[in-house]
């Protein structure tokens, strides 16, 4: 199946700086890449996601870029806050025309962010 | 809309004993998935259902693990018998017709199995 690496796994930054956060895929047939927040006690929540006919994706402060022929994408926050600090994981799919593994998503390892004010 | 509903949020329990978690997908959503989380293997899919039929249950780990969906508005994850290695968050997440890709996850429950 797929492997999704992801780094880093623990990241801290200063109020207003940026953070990035970078993941690689295996299976080039995924086509399908969502990032998704857990707080601390709650389950993971989808922020932003981004489909392989597309190499960029923005929504207000959260941006990801999508490298097919790298097979790698990132999340990048900008002028981060604290309640930005979660962990983030990155995840992989083949998408819904894709056989049996239709919906199956593989998360990466997730990375531990906290931004200090 | 009220999100995917878990139930009970903590269950302590003692091994061998049987444990049942709960989940409400969000409504007209038509699949269901089941994960478990731990430090040591991170989010692991389980099984996952698509209009109450089980799709794929590769990550279910072993026979002592079964899952359910009697109808689109509930499914049920049962150990029987619980092991101390059992002892993880598990999530329900649900996802809409049309964006199979797109899951909503529930807030879990953590167990614990002494």
């Amino acid at each position: 199946g797929e492997n999704v690496e992801q780094h880093p796994s623990t990241l801290s930054v200063q109020e207003g700086d940026s953070a990035v956060i970078k993941c690689t895929y295996s299976d080039s047939a995924s086509n399908y890449f969502p990032w998704y927040k857990q707080e601390l006690g709650k389950g993971p929540q989808l922020i932003i996601d981004i489909r392989s006919n597309v190499g960029e994706k923005k929504d207000q402060r959260i941006a990801v870029t999508l490298n097919k022929t790298a097979k790698h994408f990132s999340l990048h926050i900008t002028e981060t806050q604290p309640e930005d600090s979660a962990v983030y994981f990155c995840a992989a799919s083949k998408g819904a025309d894709r056989g049996s593994t239709l919906g199956r998503l593989y998360f990466g390892r997730g990375t531990q962010l906290t931004v200090w004010p | 809309d009220a999100g995917v509903i878990q139930s009970p949020r903590h269950e302590v329990t003692e091994m061998g004993q049987e444990v049942t978690l709960r989940c409400k997908p969000i409504s007209g959503h038509d699949y269901l998935f089941w994960y478990r989380q731990t430090m040591m293997r991170g989010l692991e899919l389980l099984i996952y259902f698509n209009n109450n039929v089980p799709i794929d249950d590769s990550g279910m780990p072993e026979d002592r693990f079964s899952a359910k969906m009697p109808n689109a508005s509930f499914s049920t994850l049962k150990i029987q018998p619980s092991e101390p290695r059992d002892s993880a968050v598990y999530f329900c997440a649900s996802s809409p017709i049309g964006q199979r890709d797109t899951q909503y996850f529930g807030p879990g429950t953590r167990l614990t199995v002494l």
